[in-house]
């Protein structure tokens, strides 16, 4: 499978509790992008990374949330101490470069439950 | 403040027929548009998009249509099939901010048989 993956599916996370979620970019493709959705409301960017670099960040929230995408590996979207409220679908899309920025593929999503 | 609008939550068409699904805009510094299609539990499908210097893109069943004076863009699907049902959301970009697209909250379309 070629396309973007994530991982996992689904997560359910308590209150105060971590979230990771990963996304590996299509083959060849070095920008990722994550974007949250809320029920009923179209997505929101969050983050987009190059490899060991964040290049906009304007999207995320200010405490609780990071990004990484390293050198080896996927890229990992973080929440500390999650609340109710970051229950939402987080996908992961990518680029093969920043000249192509604009056609970003998706993931499928990881559903995210704070109880 | 939303950027990118679409005022249809849902659309019904029968099979056959056309779809129209409307986007507008505010941001005077888009230019790039696009349409994604969603399923449910699935993550969007680029589906058609077109750059400010045109006012139109075809692919097969797809147009798309820009009318920049209005800030206005519209997804034509002809003909319509039941497999096309499914949530569309129109994105833009901006110069300058290249990679941060903007959505609209999605218009649900159902194509009955």
């Amino acid at each position: 499978n070629a396309g973007v993956m994530q991982n996992p599916r689904h997560l359910v996370r308590r209150r105060g509790q971590e979230a990771r979620l990963r996304c590996s970019p299509m083959k060849g493709h070095s920008h990722v992008y994550w974007y949250r959705q809320l029920p009923e409301e179209g997505l929101k960017f969050m983050v987009y990374l190059q490899k060991e670099n964040i290049i906009d960040e304007s999207g995320m929230p200010k405490e609780r949330f990071s990004a990484e995408f390293p050198k080896e590996g996927p890229s990992i979207l973080r929440i500390q101490q999650v609340v109710r409220g970051d229950s939402a679908a987080y996908f992961c899309a990518s680029s093969l470069d920043r000249a192509t920025s604009y056609e970003q593929y998706f993931g499928p999503g990881t559903r995210l439950t704070v109880t | 403040d939303q950027q990118v609008k679409q005022n249809s939550p849902s659309l019904s068409v029968q099979e056959g027929r056309i779809s129209i699904l409307n986007c507008d805009y505010t941001n005077s510094m888009f230019d790039y548009f696009l349409w994604y299609k969603k399923y449910p539990a699935e993550g969007p499908t680029f589906l058609i998009s077109i750059s400010s210097i045109k006012d139109k893109n075809e692919d097969g069943r797809f147009t798309v249509f820009l009318n920049k004076s209005a800030k206005h863009l519209s997804l034509h699907i002809v003909p319509s099939q039941p497999g096309d049902s499914a949530v569309y959301f129109c994105a833009a970009s901006a110069t300058g901010s290249q990679g941060n697209l903007i959505f609209g909250k999605g218009t649900k379309l159902s194509v009955k048989p």
